[in-house]
């Protein structure tokens, strides 16, 4: 069936460490992938996305490896930050179709320890 | 500020009321989404609108009821609500209503049933 997972619930990092969250997910037909951080509080914050016809991309600070043979997607935050303590989710979805439905896992709280 | 916004903040309530969260999407979105977020069951996606018409049904229950109005704003409604139906319900927005769309998320509203 379709669903997204992660492996740890939790991560603890010391600030200027980098970190790395992973995700699993099921749907080989998914071709379009998310990452998004939620601060306490507040919504859901895009951070990166990434097509299925990539394997590395990366942003300011963060990098989302995808790799299709295993369906394993993960996200890599260079120098951490207490300001990046948050929980981190990834998103999937198929693109075709003329209905989008972005399905996410469960969330990884990460903690950045001074 | 996402661009996304979300009334009420907060509300509280008895089992067996209704009540009504409201959207209004960032300028510019079509489509509308609404999310609910619980701790055992991470975001779940309920259901879509693009440019007044439901794209997408996810998990919503038949109690709860949603629309897209002329202008844009989305309003869920829900009721009969028992205690499980706390939770954070999300409203995000996105130009398009299909394909690699990256949705942006409101700060939610936090709905306790007591």
């Amino acid at each position: 069936g379709e669903s997204v997972g992660l492996h740890l619930p939790t991560l603890s990092v010391q600030e200027g460490d980098n970190s790395i969250i992973n995700c699993a997910y099921s749907n080989s037909a998914s071709d379009y992938f998310i990452w998004y951080k939620q601060e306490s509080g507040k919504g859901p914050q895009f951070i990166i996305d990434i097509r299925s016809n990539m394997d590395k991309r990366q942003g300011q600070r963060v990098t989302v490896l995808l790799n299709k043979t295993v369906k394993h997607l993960s996200l890599q935050i260079a120098a951490t930050q207490p300001g990046d303590s948050a929980v981190y989710f990834c998103a999937e979805n198929k693109s075709g179709g003329s209905n989008y439905k972005l399905t996410f896992g469960k969330g990884t709280l990460l903690t950045v320890n001074p | 500020d996402s661009g996304v916004t979300q009334t009420p903040k907060h509300l509280i309530t008895a089992t067996g009321q209704r009540v009504t969260l409201r959207c209004s999407p960032r300028s510019g979105d079509l489509s509308v989404y609404w999310y609910q977020q619980s701790l055992d069951q991470g975001l779940q996606f309920l259901i879509q609108y693009y440019n007044g018409e439901e794209r997408a049904k996810g998990n919503i229950l038949e109690r709860f009821s949603a629309q897209q109005f002329p202008d844009l704003h989305s309003e869920l409604n829900l009721s009969s609500l028992e205690l499980g139906d706390s939770a954070l319900y999300f409203c995000a927005s996105s130009v398009w209503g299909a394909g690699a769309n990256v949705l942006t998320f409101g700060a939610g509203s936090r709905l306790t049933v007591l």
